[in-house]
């Protein structure tokens, strides 16, 4: 069965700097991997994926991932954060080996917080 | 990406009773995700909802307490029986992305306390 962790429960960062979130996950086939935020009071939006090539994608608002099969992880980055970047960050990991319907599984959530 | 209608988007309810928590998407969709999300937790999913069958329930969920109707492939419902205040969370619906390797959409999500 498929799994994601994500370590941090809190992630602070202060404005400008540059910021990590992480996640590893265990699938047992190849992954298809997501970040998604969630602010105060909103749904789920989808911030980045990876699903196959290039290791590095980029998403919005500066956020990128890096993909690292060796070490099983999708660690979330931006270079220079952003005040309004304040959320709450989930990864997720869907089995592309599994072919049944398409569940997500879901770490448990970093809340990054970006101070001025 | 898939237009996600979700009402009502937070109810107060009283223990006891029952809520149900509609979703509707502008397009036709083969089956729907519903998720859970408690106080400062994750998403776990409670159940997949494919039109014209029983609903799918994960392990911890069951179908006497969260009824799911599947009329349509592109309208659903979730209903919460006989709540009590551990049932206060955040309910989101999802529908199946089009691609296995396509992004999952959610709907804004309904905040439910349950007093």
């Amino acid at each position: 069965a498929q799994s994601v962790a994500q370590p941090e429960d809190q992630v602070n960062v202060a404005e400008g700097n540059p910021l990590t979130v992480k996640c590893t996950y265990s699938v047992s086939g190849n992954p298809y991997l997501f970040w998604y935020v969630q602010y105060p009071n909103r749904g789920l939006q989808f911030l980045l994926k990876y699903i196959t090539g290039d290791n590095l994608v980029k998403g919005s608002y500066g956020f990128e991932a890096e993909f690292n099969k060796s070490q099983t992880s999708f660690h979330l980055k931006n270079p220079s954060a952003l005040g309004s970047a304040s959320a709450l960050y989930f990864c997720a990991v869907r089995d592309r080996e599994n072919t049944g319907f398409q569940k997500l599984v879901f770490g448990t959530g970093t809340r990054l917080l970006v101070s001025p | 990406s898939a237009v996600i209608s979700q009402k009502p988007s937070r109810d107060i309810c009283q223990r006891g009773t029952s809520l149900t928590i509609q979703c509707q998407v502008d397009s036709q969709v083969t089956m729907m995700f519903w998720y859970r999300q408690q106080p400062g937790q994750s998403l776990t999913l409670i159940a997949t909802a494919n039109q014209g069958s029983e609903a799918t329930y994960e392990s911890g969920f069951v179908i006497d307490k969260f009824p799911i109707s599947r009329p349509n492939l592109t309208f659903s419902t979730l209903t919460v029986s006989n709540m009590s205040p551990e049932d206060s969370s955040i309910y989101l619906c999802s529908p199946d992305p089009v691609r296995d390797h396509t992004e999952a959409f959610f709907g804004q999500g309904t905040r439910l306390t349950v007093v």
